[in-house]
């Protein structure tokens, strides 16, 4: 069965404090893997879009990297701004052209 | 450009009665694709309209349907509405769908007493 994991559930960073923050899938097929973020009461907002493995963006603070089973989303000295849920998708293999997510990892920078 | 846009907001329905969401997608996107985000379960998806056909579903029960309008624009319903079905819903908008980019709305905010 396909499945989308992300880890850790809860990340507590002091502004400043580097981390990175996991999404590991079992897909045949990837077509692509997405990073969003969420803000409470919000609908998620793009970050990047990784296509094969060996992949890195980056935007500000935030640079994702791909290989074949796992992504990272790298934080950068995170400032207060950068709290939210951080969501990862995956489309491919049996799902088609639908997105499948992960459970988000909740990040809170405190200043 | 406009992104994409969702109504209503907010919605407090009873048991047993229906609604209908709307999504407007971004100018030129042809796929819509509709989610249920819930504490529990988290982002589920629901179906996917591209010009005007349902292209694929998810693991929901007929209670929910959509369509989707010559304009792109797209409609949600749920039929004999259940506690359960409190959730956010979220309409997103892709130009083709498969391997495309989803841009989501704000959702709407769907309460059932």
């Amino acid at each position: 069965e396909d499945q989308v994991t992300q880890s850790p559930e809860a990340l507590r960073l002091q502004e400043g404090e580097s981390s990175s923050l996991n999404c590991s899938y079992t897909v045949s097929g990837l077509r692509g893997l997405f990073w969003y973020r969420q803000d409470p009461g919000k609908g998620p907002e793009f970050l990047f879009t990784l296509y094969s493995a060996g992949e890195e963006k980056e935007k500000e603070r935030l640079k994702a990297t791909l290989t074949k089973k796992e992504s990272f989303l790298h934080i950068t000295a995170p400032k207060p701004e950068d709290s939210a849920t951080y969501l990862c998708a995956v489309q491919g293999g049996e799902y088609g052209n639908k997105l499948v997510f992960g459970a988000g990892t909740i990040l809170r920078v405190k200043s | 450009k406009a992104g994409v846009t969702q109504t209503p907001r907010y919605l407090i329905k009873t048991r047993g009665q229906q609604v209908t969401l709307s999504c407007s997608p971004i100018s030129g996107h042809r796929s819509v694709s509709w989610y249920q985000q819930t504490p529990g379960q988290g982002l589920q998806f629901l179906f996917e309209y591209f010009s005007e056909t349902q292209r694929n579903k998810g693991n929901f029960p007929g209670r929910f349907s959509g369509r989707q309008f010559s304009n792109s624009r797209s409609e949600m319903n749920v039929s004999t509405l259940e506690l359960g079905d409190s959730a956010l819903y979220l309409c997103a908008s892709s130009l083709d769908g498969i391997g495309d980019t989803q841009y989501f709305g704000p959702g709407t905010r769907l309460t059932v007493l």
